[in-house]
């Protein structure tokens, strides 16, 4: 119940393009979905996140969708640009449990070609 | 203001070694998480401390055990080192009764 399933693995999108990377959860309880960001060795950094109470978050090109009752979200990136090459990861958090220990997704290669 | 920041960058053991990682938390923050990521995978939790007190544990054998000091910074100490424990180490802080967690740039383990 603790598993956060992401797709796909990875992701090839043109100069400008659109992509697309989703996650599914399991635990009902998760009420924190962070996605993140992480260039090759460096830690990953928060990019955008959401809380269940809404169903959309825009932070400039980046949006994250989310659907309640199929357990599922997902992140967007409008006009995308080769600096957006990297890997993304979703995340789930239980903000009200004993810690707000993040579980991540198997994260998504992003390769944007110019 | 100083990010997250840990020490070594890299590091390289032998099987049966132990090995000490540090991390300094963000300005302002009181809770440090630990992590490991293995190459091509999500991080997964090791612990968190908070008040110097182990306060959650993920699924990760007592060979792994950590600290906190009265300023907040923290020490992960591998002992009996597995050729499986080579990854890249992550700690993460925040502050309490917020929900960013902001990550270091990490710690890489070579076990030989």
């Amino acid at each position: 119940q603790q598993q956060v399933k992401q797709s796909p693995q990875s992701l090839i999108v043109q100069k400008g393009g659109i992509s697309i990377i989703n996650c599914a959860y399991e635990n009902t309880a998760f009420d924190y979905f962070p996605w993140y960001q992480q260039f090759p060795g460096k830690g990953p950094a928060l990019l955008i996140a959401i809380r269940p109470d809404v169903s959309e978050k825009k932070e400039g090109r980046f949006t994250i969708s989310f659907n309640k009752s199929a357990k599922q979200f997902s992140l967007h990136i409008m006009d995308s640009q080769p600096g957006d090459s990297a890997t993304y990861f979703c995340a789930a958090s239980r903000l009200g449990g004993a810690t707000n220990k993040l579980i991540f997704g198997t994260g998504t290669l992003l390769a944007v070609q110019p | 203001d100083a990010g997250v920041t840990q020490s070594p960058t890299h590091l390289i053991k032998t099987r049966g070694q132990q090995v000490t990682l540090r991390c300094s938390p963000k300005s302002g923050h009181d809770t440090v998480s630990w992590y490991q990521q293995a190459l091509g995978q999500g991080p997964q939790f090791i612990f968190q401390y908070y008040e110097e007190e182990e306060r959650q544990r993920g699924n990760f054998p007592d060979r792994f055990s950590g600290h906190q000091f009265p300023n907040y910074s923290s020490e992960l100490n591998v002992n009996a080192l597995l050729l499986g424990d080579s990854a890249l180490y992550l700690c993460a802080s925040s502050a309490t009764g917020t929900e960013t967690q902001y990550f270091g740039p990490g710690t890489r383990l070579l076990v030989l």
